[in-house]
């Protein structure tokens, strides 16, 4: 079965400092990978992918991502923390099929990012 | 920058009546989707939706619901006989190909 997992509920990180956001995969076939984020009050919105090509994908805002498909991660990830990236991070996977259909996403839980001045 | 819109942001209704929740996708996306997500919950598949029909759907998706674009904008989810279990946070979303946009949701509660 496909499923997210990520590990954390919370994160805690001193802005400045860089923040890694964790992500586990388990899907059948070739991955699609996403990361969402969500602000209080607004919906969930797109940050990068991961589809094909470059394990290292980046994405808005500065963050950017590490595919590892031997150990089935995506984290998240940004050099240098800002307080306004105090959000709650989703990510999401769905499998490859191109056929049109299966196109549904499966969530992890998300992440609670609080970054401190 | 387009972005998908949903109303109500807050829908009250009671136990066993119907609601409909109501989408305006990005205009030149030809898939829709519906998410819900129950408080403290994860995000969970409900429906998609290309070329006037359903795609896929989950196990969660019963004669309960149903879903419709009644016009070249709008795109709706019905939910018949609400229950307690209902209440939840529903997404609309809609893509092009691969990335899917999301709206800021309605907040259902069903008391």
């Amino acid at each position: 079965a496909q499923s997210v997992a990520q590990p954390e509920d919370q994160v805690n990180v001193a802005e400045g400092n860089p923040l890694t956001v964790k992500c586990t995969y388990s899907v059948s076939g070739n991955p699609y990978l996403f990361w969402y984020v969500q602000y209080p009050n607004r919906g969930l919105q797109f940050l990068l992918k991961y589809i094909t090509g470059d394990n290292l994908v980046k994405g808005s805002y500065g963050f950017e991502a590490e595919f590892n498909k031997s150990q089935t991660s995506f984290h998240l990830k940004k050099p240098s923390a800002l307080v306004s990236d105090s959000a709650l991070y989703f990510c999401a996977v769905r499998t490859g099929d191109t056929a049109g259909n299966n196109r549904k996403l499966i969530w992890g839980l998300g992440t609670s990012l609080a970054v401190n001045p | 920058e387009p972005e998908v819109t949903q109303t109500p942001s807050h829908q009250v209704t009671q136990m066993g009546q119907e609601v409909i929740l109501r989408c305006v996708p990005i205009s030149n996306h030809l898939y829709f989707y519906w998410y819900r997500q129950i408080l403290g919950q994860k995000v969970e598949f409900l429906v998609s939706f290309y070329n006037n029909e359903i795609s896929e759907k989950s196990e969660i998706f019963d004669d309960q619901f149903s879903v419709e674009r009644p016009d070249g904008s709008n795109f709706t989810l019905k939910i018949r006989s609400t229950k307690l279990e209902d209440s939840a946070m529903y997404f609309c979303a809609s893509s092009a190909w691969e990335v899917q946009y999301f709206g800021a949701g309605t907040r259902l509660s069903v008391l």
